[in-house]
């Protein structure tokens, strides 16, 4: 199994919808989690951090399932914009994430 | 401020030719991190460095070589390319600790994308 597993997708949405994704990681020691961005042929960025009991923010929603391993990224509304592919990520030790696990990425595409 | 700094942006290399790729930061953070992405493969940490001086390996850190001798430059040098050395570049860097607060947040570079011919 790997550390931190992701669908691929891509995901097709249209304009307004709601969409979540998925994220399943091997390690149930794992500390911390986030979700990060990334555009075509650019740099990922930070999205939301997911601590404990998960976080909102906006129209993102993220959530913890510790006794399953896995968290989650909502995207209420869905805007063009929000076409890009959501890597996400552990941090397998306490206070510390020099060696964070990357996810491969899910794909999404909002569609006019 | 400009962030993280990645030079160059491209580059072409023959196989067995060195080269240094550059990043720099200027928020005064602490640790920085070199990753390469590939296809199929996501980030892989390659090196990173905790402070000024320091230097550590990563999950894939053979056939490079880094070096931070000042706090916002951390260096990673190819010795000699190979075609297996051809991907996407990140540098990024992280503030840890500032007021008493832990902050996680990376940031990251442009990338450099090279291709090992």
């Amino acid at each position: 199994r790997k550390e931190v597993e992701q669908d691929p997708g891509p995901f097709n949405v249209p304009e307004g919808a709601t969409v979540a994704f998925n994220c399943t990681y091997s390690n149930s020691a794992s500390q911390s989690f986030f979700w990060y961005r990334q555009d075509c042929r650019k740099e990922p960025k930070l999205l939301m951090s997911v601590y404990s009991s998960g976080n909102e923010d906006g129209r993102f929603t993220a959530q913890l399932n510790r006794a399953s391993q896995y968290i989650s990224l909502l995207i209420r509304d869905s805007k063009l914009s929000d076409s890009a592919t959501y890597l996400c990520v552990v941090n397998p030790q306490a206070g510390n994430n020099r060696k964070l696990i990357w996810g491969l990425g899910t794909s999404l595409a909002v569609n006019p | 401020n400009a962030g993280v700094t990645q030079t160059p942006k491209f580059r072409v290399l023959k196989t067995g030719q060195s080269m240094t790729l550059l990043c720099a930061q200027d928020m005064n953070h602490e640790y920085m991190y070199w990753y390469r992405q590939d296809p199929g493969m996501g980030l892989r940490l390659i090196h990173y460095s905790v402070g000024e001086g320091t230097t550590a390996k990563g999950e894939v850190p053979d056939g490079y070589n880094v070096s931070r001798l000042k706090k916002q430059n951390f260096l990673l040098g190819l010795e000699s390319a190979a075609p297996s050395q051809t991907s996407v570049y990140f540098c990024a860097s992280r503030l840890v600790t500032s007021g008493g607060r832990s902050y996680n947040e990376q940031f990251f570079g442009p990338g450099t994308r090279l291709t090992v011919l």
